[in-house]
């Protein structure tokens, strides 16, 4: 166990549509990470947040937008959702030092219909 | 930019067979460099980590050395089990304006059967 919880496990809606998905980091991480995994991007890095404020932005649909609250917790907001969207969605957490390793969650699997 | 490139899979091997996936890197800087491994239906695991040039990484039989002459991360085992099965990530990590973010391979696609 990772000690990151995602919440939901698994998500269906329809094109067009707003989902949220949720993190909650390891107990005293202060960094959060959001990633793609699909099966012909691999693992893309979305962005990341520190204590609250966006640190680093990667490859982000303008579509989509995140966010880190005073408990630290995370939430990824998808919306006018393609079926390109249709992936796993990790969230991952660190202390934010260097060479600390990234902590996975089990991740959020999206299907758009 | 930062770029990882590892061996495409499948890869499918014996029980007790010895293992290698192939993982080079190009980065600016000295980054650090990780094995990340997803089991079915799990998030990634940490197996193994370098920080600087020479450094060997290990854990449960699995080694890895940081080699910055050929720039490169290859991870290897010496018999590898069934439970081994699962897909292998080799990733970056480069501290640029106080971000960790790893950037990653494609990942290898691990089968071990009896």
């Amino acid at each position: 166990d990772s000690g990151v919880t995602q919440t939901p496990k698994h998500l269906i809606t329809a094109t067009g549509q707003r989902v949220t998905l949720r993190c909650s980091p390891r107990s005293g991480d202060l960094s959060v990470y959001w990633y793609q995994q699909s099966l012909d991007q691999g693992l893309q890095f979305l962005i990341q947040y520190y204590n609250g404020e966006e640190r680093a932005k990667g490859n982000i649909l303008e579509r989509f937008s995140a966010q880190q609250f005073p408990d630290l917790h995370s939430e990824l907001n998808l919306s006018s959702l393609e079926l390109g969207d249709s992936a796993l969605y990790f969230c991952a957490s660190s202390g934010g030092q260097t060479n600390s390793p990234l902590h996975f969650g089990n991740g959020t699997r999206l299907t758009v219909t | 930019g930062n770029s990882v490139t590892q061996m495409e899979g499948p890869v499918t091997l014996s029980e007790e067979a010895f293992l290698t996936i192939n993982c080079t890197y190009t980065a600016t800087g000295y980054p650090s460099l990780f094995w990340y491994v997803q089991y079915p239906g799990e998030g990634l695991q940490l197996l193994l980590k370098a920080t600087k040039a020479d450094d060997k990484g290990s854990n449960k039989g699995f080694e890895a050395t940081y080699r910055k002459e050929t720039t490169s991360f290859h991870l290897e085992k010496g018999s590898v089990q069934v439970s081994d099965s699962a897909v292998y990530f080799c990733a970056l990590q480069y501290s640029g304006a106080g971000s960790y973010q790893l950037t990653f391979g494609k990942g290898t696609k691990l089968s071990v059967i009896p």
